[in-house]
């Protein structure tokens, strides 16, 4: 069965660094699909950005990107001077690519706080 | 831009109570879901559906029914509802020509007391 964990639970940064969140995923699938989203203060759920596992480079929006390491079941989000618009929950979500399903799956998410 | 829209946004309810959350989107998307939120959890699929009539179960179905009574409409259904049903519940629609990217609706806050 796949699963998606995330175990930071809360990062706090200030403005204008970088910050790192993690997530691993389980799947038995050879294809798959990873994504991340944002949820604001208001209870927002927004799409960032996504990787598809057959690709190799890393996605990149914005100032988000992946670091998307296979062998280790592995997809970071980083997002690059950050703002205090940044401080949010994020969630990592995952699909896998069987014909039968297109439901995400989610982590729990990763709280992050920016300050000034 | 993709539209997903809930009601309602609010509800209080009884134990035992009937309640229905819908949602509609406007986005012709012809795959539509129910999660719904709690702390620690995350989100967790109770039901899904590939388009008019068609529902998948999800993760988390004990306790909810869902119908898809057309492409645009998808209703979750709490027949008896229950406080271990206190959640935010949140609707999505996706499809392929958006690669399947979810677009979220608002949230419907149930509280069942």
């Amino acid at each position: 069965a796949q699963k998606v964990t995330q175990t930071q639970t809360s990062i706090s940064v200030v403005e204008k660094t970088t910050v790192t969140m993690d997530c691993v995923y389980e799947t038995r699938d050879s294809s798959y699909f990873l994504f991340w989203y944002k949820q604001t203060a208001s209870g927002e759920i927004v799409f960032l950005i996504r990787q598809d596992s057959y690709k190799k480079e890393n996605a990149t929006v914005g100032h988000y990107s992946l670091n998307f390491q296979k062998p280790k079941s592995s997809i970071g989000l980083i997002i690059t001077a950050t703002q205090i618009e940044d401080s949010a929950v994020y969630f990592c979500a995952m699909r896998e690519g069987y014909q039968g399903g297109r439901a995400l799956i989610f982590g729990t998410g990763t709280t992050v706080s920016v300050s000034p | 831009e993709a539209a997903v829209t809930q009601s309602p946004r609010n509800k209080v309810t009884v134990t035992g109570g009937n309640v229905t959350l819908s949602c509609r989107q406007t986005n012709s998307h012809n795959y539509m879901y129910w999660y719904r939120q709690d702390t620690g959890h995350g989100l967790r699929l109770i039901h899904y559906s590939y388009g008019a009539g068609n529902l998948q179960i999800g993760d988390v179905p004990d306790g909810y029914k869902a119908t898809r009574t057309t492409q645009e409409d998808f209703f979750l259904l709490l027949e008896l509802a229950s406080p271990s049903q206190t959640s935010l519940y949140f609707c999505a629609s996706s499809d392929p020509s958006s690669g399947n990217t979810l677009y979220f609706g608002e949230g419907s806050r149930l509280i069942v007391v």
